[in-house]
């Protein structure tokens, strides 16, 4: 089956460690997208990429890192910068990244700072 | 810059009726585009439907229809018929021809269908 997979679901972190969530789509999807969602909140864009070997910031960039050096994966590293990354990580992908295309959503990773 | 708001933390509605989520944005832009995405308690985001801003006529997917007012600045979710199984939170989204294709989201509004 086509589709996203994120992992780990569940990961906890001490403070001041850094932490790689993995993203890996089968769909030959270019463009891909790491989304951050608080409780009670709506997602917000942390980095995108259009095509191998590129990525743009979005608009909470700050103590998060990305590489995109193959086409179906595109992992998020939560440095020990950002101030809060207690939160639910959500990779997506959509064909071209074209203005009308619905994203395809991966089922989650819940990253705990203890 | 693009806003989405979504006044409606939480809404009920009984098990077959119908339930309209309010969702009104805000751009410069000439050419953008609206979605709708469903969260179930599992985390999975599910696109829904799609709005583009030079659609003449309403979307429609099965029980789900958007009301598109461009001169409100709305696009609001209908679900008819509503199932147990649409219980769930939901988000209005939108992009635009000047965002850079980022989609931005509102805050969402927790639907709990009632049997």
């Amino acid at each position: 089956d086509g589709g996203i997979t994120q992992s780990p679901k569940y990961l906890f972190r001490k403070e001041g460690q850094n932490v790689t969530l993995s993203c890996e789509q089968n769909l030959n999807h270019d463009a891909m997208y790491w989304y951050r969602q608080d409780p009670g909140q709506g997602l917000r864009l942390i980095y995108y990429s259009q095509i191998v070997n590129d990525f743009q910031k979005g608009d909470i960039a700050e103590g998060y890192s990305v590489s995109r050096e193959k086409k179906e994966s595109f992992p998020l590293t939560v440095t020990s910068a950002q101030k809060n990354p207690t939160a639910f990580y959500l990779c997506a992908s959509s064909i071209e990244g074209r203005l009308s295309e619905e994203l395809f959503f991966g089922e989650g990773s819940r990253l705990t700072v203890l | 810059a693009q806003k989405i708001t979504q006044t409606q933390p939480g809404m009920f509605v009984q098990e077959k009726e119908a339930v309209t989520l309010d969702c009104t944005y805000d751009t410069s832009d000439q050419s953008y585009g609206l979605f709708w995405y469903k969260q179930p308690s599992s985390g999975e985001m599910i696109f829904l439907i799609y709005q583009g801003s030079y659609d003449e006529q309403n979307a429609t997917e099965g029980r789900y229809s958007l009301n598109f007012q461009k001169a409100r600045k709305s696009a609001n979710l209908v679900i008819s018929a509503s199932q147990l199984g649409d219980s769930a939170m939901y988000f209005c989204a939108m992009t635009s021809s000047g965002s850079a294709r980022q989609l931005t989201f509102g805050s969402g509004t927790q639907l709990t269908v009632l049997p």
